[in-house]
């Protein structure tokens, strides 16, 4: 059973457009929740993370929405680029362990 | 900094065989992990360690061994490669489990 469930499994967005990517979880144990961004042939690189106790984190054009009592957080990418087409991953922390999403794969057109 | 390394990228193995994927990091990091990705599946944790000395399992540990020497150097034992086992591993680092984790460039593994 996965612990983090991530969608959608992929997602086509025009260049400039906003890209969403939500998670959910069941386990309240979970205290640290980070995004990763990977490409083709790469490890994944930490893009975002948040912490259960703040709603909202934002760097540049990335942000995380986190709603505690929903069990939900979700990416945004504002003025998505062709750059930004990879595959992001959500994760949960629980005691040292992380638990991934299945992934999903941004395509944004030119 | 080499940051995290990983060898061999890319091995083929017969069921039945052993072999030990190798991973460094120069950076100093008490936390160490291991995992597997398969499509459609994410990342899943196989091991982690918190320090040189201590290891623990993480989701899906059967068929793997891992052991930890020193604070740079972080094994994965394979002890008979099943099929099951064709996957792409990725090591990763950190400074603690809350941190931020750095990842390897990863081993292709085809286990036939």
């Amino acid at each position: 059973q996965q612990q983090v469930k991530q969608s959608p499994q992929s997602l086509i967005v025009q260049k400039g457009g906003i890209s969403i990517i939500n998670c959910a979880y069941e386990n309240t144990a979970f205290d640290y929740f980070p995004w990763y961004q990977q490409f083709p042939g790469k490890g994944p690189a930490l893009l975002i993370a948040i912490r259960p106790d703040v709603s909202e984190k934002k760097e540049g054009r990335f942000t995380i929405s986190f709603n505690k009592s929903a069990k939900q957080f979700s990416l945004h990418i504002m003025d998505s680029q062709p750059g930004d087409s990879a595959t992001y991953f959500c994760a949960a922390n629980n005691f040292n362990k992380f638990y991934f999403g299945s992934g999903t794969k941004l395509n944004v057109k030119p | 900094n080499a940051g995290v390394t990983q060898t061999p990228k890319f091995q083929v193995l017969k069921t039945g065989q052993s072999m030990t994927l190798q991973c460094a990091q120069d950076m100093n990091h008490e936390y160490m992990s291991w995992y597997r990705q398969d499509p459609g599946m994410g990342l899943r944790l196989i091991h982690y360690s918190v320090g040189a000395g201590i290891t623990d399992q993480g989701e899906v540990p059967n068929g793997y061994n891992v052991s930890r020497s020193t604070t740079e150097d972080f094994p994965l034992r394979l002890l008979s490669a099943a099929p099951s086992q064709t996957s792409v591993y990725f090591c990763a680092s950190s400074r603690g489990g809350i941190e931020t984790q750095y990842f390897g460039p990863g081993t292709r593994l085809l286990v036939l």
